[in-house]
């Protein structure tokens, strides 16, 4: 079955870091691109930045750029997104998805609520 | 980039049909027009990619559109299952991709 299983909640307080992950199974990891979505609580989705995992080119989106870190290690076919100092206004539920090359968000992670207090 | 623009809601009666639009610029909907459903608590799920095809076990029931700048979703038969929120999004230059601002969808 082909899958993305994000890492569990996270509370955290303002100034602190953060790294949550993506692991994908059941297909090439290498051969499919990773994107990030924030959803702030009862807002849209807002896409964030996507990495190609079978070379880790990163392109993110210019709100988004500077704030965030996205990686990948494909040896453990999992795909990251980080943050050096995290806001309250980061608090959202994170999703990671699966997109093939010049196809659409075809399998979303199950979602990763990070809640920041200041 | 701004988001593509959404009605905030849109209903219908069981069986009937309806449709959500999508609008942005000419560089903003592209040919790469997809679309996602969202029940309460749960992940997005594609509903339609490339403007008009449906992924594998996707209902007929939903089809897709592209007039100009404005796309658009069609949710035939309209059930009760089919309550949720819907945002369409679009792959625009350079890697870069953006949603709409999203449609609630409410079965009466």
């Amino acid at each position: 079955e082909v899958q993305l299983v994000q890492s569990g909640a996270a509370v955290k307080k303002s100034g602190e870091s953060l790294k949550i992950s993506c692991k994908g199974s059941g297909y090439t990891f290498t051969n499919y691109w990773i994107g990030w979505v924030r959803q702030m609580p009862g807002k849209g989705l807002e896409w964030m930045g996507i990495i190609y995992a079978g070379n880790s080119e990163t392109r993110y989106s210019p709100s988004f750029q500077g704030q965030v870190t996205i990686s990948a290690d494909k040896s453990i076919t999992t795909a990251y997104l980080q943050w050096r100092s995290l806001k309250a206004s980061d608090t959202a539920i994170y999703y990671c998805a699966r997109r093939p090359p010049g196809g659409p968000f075809d399998i979303w992670g199950q979602g990763t609520t990070v809640t920041v207090s200041s | 980039q701004s988001a593509l623009t959404q009605p905030a809601s849109v209903s219908g009666s069981p069986g009937q049909s309806l449709t959500i639009s999508c609008t942005g610029t000419s560089s903003d909907v592209s040919i790469y027009v997809s679309w996602y459903q969202q029940h309460p608590g749960k992940a997005p799920k594609l509903m339609i990619f490339d403007v008009t095809k449906r992924p594998s076990g996707i209902s007929n029931r939903f089809s897709g559109s592209k007039s100009g700048n404005t796309a658009s979703l069609t949710i035939s038969g309209l059930q009760a299952e089919d309550e949720a929120d819907y945002y369409c999004s679009s792959y625009a230059t350079s890697f870069t991709y953006v949603f709409g601002t999203g449609t609630k969808v409410t079965v009466l």
